[in-house]
């Protein structure tokens, strides 16, 4: 079945740090991914897509590309900020399955030190 | 604005005791979902609605019921509650079940069975 794997956390940065944090999915057919952040008591946000591949995502700074050939989906920011501290769910969609139903992963907790 | 809202917010309750939380959406979609979310499982899907009087079963819907007479609103329903339904309780809307549209999320209902 469809699947997401991501990158244990937490993970702890200072400011201006590089950010990545990985995604690898399992999906029969043409999927689309998603990074969805959910800070502090909130709700999950949409972070940004991709929905075919080579595709990249980009939102607030953060990038993420769709590759194929990989199955990956890594997301990645240049410089994090303290604002940046939250969780962050690599997440698929497909057909199959229950429509619309968004598989995601564990979610990465990242916190960020001035 | 547009928004998913959730009620209650918080909740602790005993084993065997209906409850009822609501979720309502002011953005006219017709895709709607309920997922729960448990530390190192992610969010998992419950139950879904593609439309008005048309729902069904997500990845664990054990336990629990959802009714969608209207439009905006799509109750989760816990007739007898369980501890192990103890967790955090997302509702999600989306103006079409395809694979690429974002899902909006409410804040989340956290739910406590003693």
């Amino acid at each position: 079945g469809n699947s997401v794997t991501q990158m244990e956390g937490p993970v702890t940065l200072s400011e201006e740090a590089f950010l990545t944090i990985n995604c690898t999915y399992t999906a029969t057919g043409y999927p689309s991914l998603f990074w969805y952040v959910q800070y502090p008591g909130e709700g999950l946000q949409l972070l940004l897509k991709a929905t075919k591949a080579d595709d990249k995502g980009s939102n607030k700074g953060f990038e993420a590309t769709y590759r194929k050939e990989t199955t990956s989906f890594h997301l990645e920011k240049g410089s994090v900020q303290v604002s940046d501290s939250a969780v962050y769910f690599c997440a698929l969609s497909s057909y199959g399955g229950s429509q619309g139903n968004l598989i995601f992963g564990k979610g990465t907790k990242l916190s960020v030190k001035p | 604005e547009a928004q998913v809202t959730q009620n209650p917010r918080y909740l602790i309750t005993v084993t065997g005791k209906k409850l009822t939380v609501t979720c309502s959406q002011n953005m006219n979609h017709e895709y709607m979902s309920w997922y729960r979310q448990d530390p190192g499982l992610g969010l998992r899907q419950i139950y879904y609605s593609m439309n008005v009087e048309v729902t069904d079963k997500g990845d664990v819907p054990e336990g629990y019921k959802v009714s969608r007479k209207e439009k905006r609103n799509f109750p989760l329903i816990l007739e007898s509650p369980s501890p192990n339904q103890t967790s955090l309780y997302f509702c999600a809307s989306s103006e079409d079940p395809g694979v690429s549209y974002e899902q909006y999320f409410g804040p989340g209902t956290r739910l406590t069975v003693t």
